[in-house]
């Protein structure tokens, strides 16, 4: 069972337009969400989080927003540049209590020049 | 800045060998972690470990071990390696939350 979903697995924007990239959770208990970035033949490299007790987390050009009522967040990134074109993950941080995360399957954004 | 290595990029193995994914990390970080991503499963946490010789069980450990000897050193076991292991191995470490550092990956083939 998915406890972390991204369903969109791909995703093309315009230079300069704005790109939304969106991240569904089933379990209410998860209390830190995180992005990440991964370009072929890399490792993920973090890009922003947020705690479940905000609903807005911003940095740069990147900002993620928290629904906790629907369980969802999303991450958008203005003005989008050729070079986000990247596999996002979004992931949840375990309810355990140990640093463990649940990640998304990864959504792919084409940013096109 | 944080580096995690991996002590392979690419590997091919055989069905039934014995394989050791390495990962080094410099950062004191107690926490390490091995994931392996597929293609529409996103990263799948296989081990990890919060400090030395300490490890628990992810959410795929079957057909896999770990040893965590010293701190900065987390190694990954394929005891009998079969083609459904085939994979790019992941491992990250982390001091708090929230974030992980990941090393470059290991794409492993077995044949």
């Amino acid at each position: 069972d998915q406890q972390v979903k991204q369903n969109s697995p791909s995703l093309s924007v315009q230079e300069g337009r704005i790109s939304i990239l969106n991240c569904d959770y089933t379990n209410s208990m998860f209390d830190y969400f995180l992005w990440y970035k991964k370009y072929p033949a890399e490792g993920p490299t973090f890009l922003i989080s947020i705690s479940s007790i905000k609903d807005k987390n911003e940095d740069g050009r990147f900002t993620v927003f928290l629904n906790k009522s629907a369980k969802h967040l999303s991450l958008h990134i203005v003005p989008s540049q050729p070079g986000d074109s990247a596999v996002y993950f979004c992931a949840a941080s375990a309810p355990s209590g140990t640093y463990k995360y649940i990640f998304g399957t990864g959504t792919r954004l084409k940013v096109l020049a | 800045d944080v580096k995690v290595t991996q002590s392979s990029r690419y590997l091919v193995k055989r069905t039934g060998e014995k394989v050791f994914l390495e990962c080094v990390q410099d950062m004191d970080h107690e926490n390490m972690f091995w994931y392996r991503q597929d293609p529409g499963l996103g990263l799948r946490l296989i081990y990890f470990s919060y400090d030395v010789k300490m490890k628990e069980k992810g959410d795929i450990p079957e057909g896999y071990s770990v040893s965590r000897e010293k701190k900065e050193r987390f190694s990954l076991i394929l005891e009998s390696a079969s083609t459904n292991q085939t994979s790019m191995y992941l491992c990250a470490s982390s001091f708090r939350p929230p974030e992980q550092y990941f090393g470059p990956g290991t794409r492993l083939t077995v044949t």
